[in-house]
């Protein structure tokens, strides 16, 4: 089945050290997400790319990156996590298409980042 | 800007019973869509709902109905006869921009389902 792929599902990782969460899809979408979810919160976007196209959300720290070397492929490189990054890290896709809001979000599981 | 309201934190129903939860949003955009996603425990948000702001008619889809009122900017979601596996968060979303459906969420509703 066509879907959105992340791994690992759980990561833990040390202050300070950096980590990268990776995203996939099978969908051929041309529009790739990432937010992030803290507990008990409303999940945040915190960049998407269209094809290799980046935009940066305004409030999303410097700490935080992304790389995606194909259509299939999106990265979550945090270079410096720090206790508040834990959160749940969520991949979505869609496909920017010709006809008006025509293209929903579709979520992968999520990885759930956990920083000692 | 753009705001989604979701002032029910929390709802517990007994099985079977019936739930709506509420969604109030906030826009200056006379286009925009807005959404229902559920999470369950497990963490995926499932897509359940598009709803375009020219389409005021409800929807129903077995047991999920969808009430859009633009006079009162709601986009309310009722369960019929509840089940075990509804317990879920529900967020309600809201997209001004066409194609690049940046998601504003609003804080979600927890659902519990007691058997």
């Amino acid at each position: 089945d066509a879907m959105v792929i992340q791994n690992p599902r759980y990561q833990v990782t040390q202050f300070g050290k950096p980590v990268t969460l990776s995203c996939s899809q099978t969908l051929n979408h041309n529009v790739m997400y990432w937010y992030q979810q803290k507990s008990s919160q409303a999940p945040k976007l915190l960049f998407h790319y269209y094809d290799k196209d980046f935009n940066n959300e305004a409030d999303t720290p410097d700490n935080f990156q992304s790389r995606r070397p194909n259509t299939s492929f999106c990265f979550l490189d945090i270079r410096s996590p720090g206790l508040g990054d834990a959160a749940m890290y969520l991949c979505a896709t869609s496909r920017k298409s010709g006809r008006a809001g025509d293209d929903e979000q579709y979520f992968g599981p999520g990885t759930r980042l956990t920083v000692t | 800007a753009q705001k989604v309201t979701q002032a029910q934190t929390e709802i517990s129903v007994v099985e079977k019973e019936d739930v709506t939860l509420d969604c109030v949003y906030e826009t200056r955009d006379t286009t925009y869509y807005l959404f229902w996603y559920k999470q369950p425990p497990s963490g995926e948000l499932v897509f359940l709902i598009r709803r375009n702001s020219f389409d005021e008619q409800n929807e129903i889809s077995g047991r999920y109905s969808w009430n859009f009122q633009k006079s009162t900017s709601s986009f309310n979601f009722t369960i019929t006869a509840s089940q075990v596996v509804d317990s879920a968060v529900y967020f309600c979303a809201l997209s001004e921009n066409v194609f690049w459906k940046k998601l504003t969420f609003g804080t979600g509703t927890r659902l519990t389902i007691i058997p």
